[in-house]
């Protein structure tokens, strides 16, 4: 099946620091998602791509699709203690919403005050 | 609104019983997903169902039994639990139409442990 290389596997930074994070397939996806999963809860969706090339804010967070639909990162920026968790990226396959999710195994963030 | 909810969030339970974790969502979306997570494995697909009364296996089903009769509900059943798997168990839903648009939505999780 597709496999999904994400890294680092964890970071420790302090707050204020801007995090960076990315995700490789050995294969192509039509679409990137990033999630971040908080101790005890499901994955909570950041950010969709959908387009190659596409970069995408929400707030303090920016993801880009890679130009060659096999790569995928997120930056954090100014990050905040509230930043701790886990961060998932996951690579869909088809075109539609009941395309199956490939998932990387995630980065662990901690926060420092 | 209550979206996507998961029971039990917690489970106990022995070699060889059966047991059955409930997922029900209130959004009547027609893709539902079952995931499992484990330390070093991140989340794999175990069942999804692409409307009522539709199931297809995903990367790792072996033990599990799944059934959707009704849109909002996709029970996932061990028939005969093993240790393998105790973890942490996730449904999602997503739903149908509009290319690219819509993803999958996750409930809060069962943690569930097979003694």
């Amino acid at each position: 099946g597709q496999q999904l290389n994400q890294s680092p596997q964890s970071m420790f930074i302090q707050e204020g620091e801007d995090v960076s994070m990315n995700c490789t397939s050995s294969s192509i996806f039509n679409t990137w998602l990033w999630y971040k999963q908080d101790p005890g809860e499901g994955p909570v969706l950041l950010i969709a791509l959908y387009k190659a090339g596409e970069l995408t804010s929400n707030g303090r967070l920016t993801a880009q699709f890679g130009i060659t639909r096999k790569d995928s990162f997120l930056n954090i920026s100014a990050s905040i203690p509230s930043d701790v968790g886990i961060y998932f990226c996951a690579g869909q396959e088809g075109e539609t919403s009941g395309s199956r999710l490939t998932f990387g195994e995630g980065t662990q963030l901690t926060v420092n005050p | 609104d209550a979206g996507i909810t998961q029971s039990p969030r917690y489970k106990i339970t022995e070699t060889g019983r059966q047991v059955t974790l409930m997922c029900h969502q209130t959004w009547s979306h027609s893709y539902m997903f079952w995931y499992r997570q484990d330390l070093g494995h991140g989340l794999r697909l175990i069942y999804y169902s692409a409307a009522a009364d539709i199931t297809d296996k995903g990367e790792v089903p072996d033990g599990y039994v799944v059934s959707r009769s009704k849109t909002e509900n996709f029970p996932l059943t061990l028939e005969s639990a093993t240790r393998s798997q105790t973890s942490v168990y996730f449904c999602a839903s997503a739903k149908r139409g509009g290319p690219f648009r819509d993803t999958q939505y996750f409930g809060p999780g069962t943690r569930l442990t097979v003694l």
